[in-house]
């Protein structure tokens, strides 16, 4: 079975600073993917980020970087130059056995 | 890039009649297709795993007479709620992925009301 764990139930930044939201997961298989997605209220789901298992190298899109650890099975998102449209709900998930499983999401807002 | 259409984008019922989700890949072929549910303020949950061709595969917990999926081309899958009851409002989202690939496309999800 997967588990996707998001321990900051809500995180607040700065706009222009740097913010790091936290996940951790657990699966028994060898061959898996992790993602960052945000859910704007619009509800739309839109990938952020993706990580092939077993790629050492962390991903890197533009202002959003993941710091990959996996022999802790952490999956960590780093946004910087934060922006007023980042605010969403940020979910973690990792694709494993066929199946997408996601964390309980955190809650990002953007202070002016 | 990949685009999913879900239709309707928000539904409301009375409490006894069933609705009908749609869900198709507009510029891929999706051999299979996931249907999500979702609470205010919680995550999503996977309800079921639709297949073409095939029968879909339920989550535990998830009652297939209640919710019927068909997937009957490489393009489209439907959700029915049967029988729908307040306790089935809930926001249902599908997702679409490419055949052997591990990303998914996700429609834009339907607000299901009922009354």
């Amino acid at each position: 079975a997967q588990t996707v764990t998001q321990s900051q139930p809500e995180m607040s930044v700065q706009e222009a600073e740097t913010v790091t939201l936290s996940c951790t997961y657990d699966t028994s298989e060898s061959d898996y993917y992790l993602f960052w997605y945000k859910q704007p209220p619009s509800r739309q789901m839109i990938l952020v980020i993706r990580q092939e298992a077993y790629k050492q190298q962390n991903a890197t899109e533009n202002r959003f970087s993941v710091n990959f650890q996996k022999a802790a099975k952490s999956f960590s998102l780093k946004i910087s130059d934060s922006q007023l449209g980042d605010a969403a709900m940020y979910f973690c998930a990792n694709f494993g056995n066929e199946k997408l499983t996601f964390g309980t999401g955190t809650r990002l807002t953007i202070i002016p | 890039g990949a685009v999913v259409s879900q239709h309707p984008s928000r539904v409301i019922c009375k409490s006894g009649t069933s609705v009908k989700i749609e869900c198709r890949s507009l510029d891929f072929q999706a051999t299979t297709m996931f249907w999500y549910r979702q609470f205010p303020k919680q995550s999503l949950m996977l309800m079921a795993t639709s297949n073409e061709g095939s029968k879909a595969t339920y989550e535990q917990g998830v009652e297939k007479d209640k919710f019927l999926i068909n997937h009957a081309s490489l393009t489209l899958s439907t959700l029915t709620v049967t029988s729908a009851h307040p306790e089935d409002s809930s926001f249902y989202i599908c997702s679409a992925r490419l055949q052997g690939g591990e990303k998914l496309f996700f429609g834009s999800g339907t607000q299901l009301s009922v009354l």
